[in-house]
């Protein structure tokens, strides 16, 4: 079965300054890589997905992940951080047939002025 | 524009009072997912419909049912809530299930959830 960890918890960046959540993933086969984001209250936005091809997904928001097999990892940036994406973000792995998603824990991305 | 609709968004109900929560779909899509949410944690999926089938996660509470009386719309039953069921209620939609190499049939698409809670 697959798993995901998120090792950091809670991460604070200043405005403007890059940004790197980290994620990795535990499958067997090539997995389907999802990140998604939810606001305090809110339901889970996909900011991107990765399925095969190229490594290197760009996402909506300014974001973008890097999948790298030889680490089992994918791992969320962001050039320029805004205020606004202060909220938790989510890592998720998928595999063909049923599409059952496998969240990690979270990582919740606090923005200092 | 095409949506997941949840309702209501916050519940409160009392301990062992039955609780229903709804989910509405504008995709057209075949697939209807229940997520829980407990807080400062990941989303647990409770069961999903393809279409009509009922597929239930082995480790759902009975106390936890689902309803699909049609392809839009997708019921949550809580039977006997407790404290410990407090949680966001999150639905998902997707196209369907994910084929080797496809781009598109296994992304889900969330509703806003529906925050309950239990006194």
């Amino acid at each position: 079965a697959q798993s995901v960890t998120q090792p950091d918890i809670h991460i604070t960046v200043s405005e403007g300054a890059s940004l790197e959540l980290r994620c990795n993933y535990s499958y067997g086969a090539t997995p389907y890589l999802f990140w998604y984001v939810q606001s305090p209250g809110q339901g889970l936005q996909l900011l991107l997905k990765y399925f095969s091809g190229d490594t290197l997904v760009q996402g909506i928001k300014g974001f973008e992940a890097e999948f790298k097999r030889s680490q089992s990892s994918f791992n969320l940036r962001k050039p320029s951080v805004h205020w606004s994406d202060a909220a938790e973000y989510f890592c998720a792995v998928g595999a063909t047939g049923f599409q059952k998603l496998v969240f990690g824990t979270g990582t919740r991305l606090l923005v200092s002025p | 524009d095409a949506m997941v609709i949840q309702n209501p968004r916050y519940q409160v109900t009392q301990f062992g009072k039955p609780v229903t929560l709804s989910c509405s779909q504008t995709l057209n899509h075949n697939v209807m997912y229940w997520y829980q949410q407990k807080s400062s944690q990941a989303p647990k999926l409770l069961f999903h419909y393809y279409d009509k089938d009922f597929n239930n996660e082995a480790d759902t509470p009975d106390n936890f049912q689902s309803r699909r009386p049609n392809t839009s719309f997708c019921f949550l039953d809580i039977r006997s809530p407790g404290l410990g069921d407090a949680a966001m209620y999150l639905c998902a939609t997707s196209t369907g299930y994910a084929l080797a190499g496809s781009s598109g049939a296994n992304v889900l698409t969330f509703g806003a959830g529906s925050r309950l809670t239990v006194l």
